[in-house]
């Protein structure tokens, strides 16, 4: 699976929206971007995935460019919930059965 | 909403012994993994499993752990002989290939495990 690059860490203000970057430059044409979260030692959270179109979805939306060398996940409306590790993955397409690769993730912080 | 559930929340054991951590996996999904993050440190992926058997597993999984599904519900990963090093969060997760989704994994709360 390709590898990733995430900030470590980001601030958003509450009720804003928050964009996460991930740099994913030798994404293969199979591999599709997923995005889990984590919030303070629980079970990571699925919120998206995409191949190469943008996605959107009841948590969040999906942003990949047109090379799919990067994407970006928007939080449209952050709130103090949202607080949280984000993960950015790519992984082969219905590759199943086959692990998850979690980076470090960027450490998302919603102040009031 | 259909959840991962996994059992026991916490669990505290001496260096040595065996422990076996319970998970139920959302009803209709197929493949079972199990993880674990060492306080401070990444999610690591342990094994896979599907139809009875390892799809695959990582270096950590060595012959001191072993995963089971007894029975049409639970899926199980034992420590034969735990060791200080074990002492992690574990994490329980499912899918099912044949979803809209494309094989999501959805992850449970997870086990808090410490060897003493």
């Amino acid at each position: 699976d390709a590898k990733t690059t995430q900030p470590p860490s980001m601030d958003c203000a509450e009720g804003r929206a928050a964009n996460l970057p991930c740099n994913h430059s030798t994404i293969s044409g199979n591999e599709y971007v997923y995005w889990y979260r984590q919030i303070h030692s629980q079970g990571p959270q699925y919120i998206i995935h995409g191949l190469k179109n943008n996605e959107t979805n009841e948590m969040a939306s999906l942003i990949i460019t047109e090379d799919r060398k990067s994407s970006t996940l928007i939080l449209p409306h952050a709130t103090l919930r949202d607080t949280a590790v984000y993960y950015c993955i790519v992984r082969v397409f219905n590759n199943a059965g086959n692990m998850l690769t979690f980076g470090g993730g960027t450490r998302l912080m919603v102040k009031p | 909403e259909p959840e991962v559930t996994q059992t026991p929340s916490h669990q505290v054991t001496q260096m040595g012994q065996e422990v076996i951590l319970r998970c139920v996996p959302i009803s209709n999904h197929l493949y079972f993994y199990w993880y674990r993050q060492i306080l401070g440190q990444k999610v690591e992926f342990l094994v896979s499993f599907y139809n009875n058997e390892i799809s695959e597993k990582s270096e950590i999984f060595d012959d001191q752990f072993s995963v089971e599904r007894p029975d049409g519900s639970n899926f199980t990963l034992k420590i034969r002989s735990t060791k200080l090093e074990d002492s992690a969060m574990y994490f329980c997760a499912s899918s099912d290939p044949g979803s809209i989704f494309q094989e999501t994994q959805y992850f449970g709360p997870g086990t808090r495990l410490l060897v003493l």
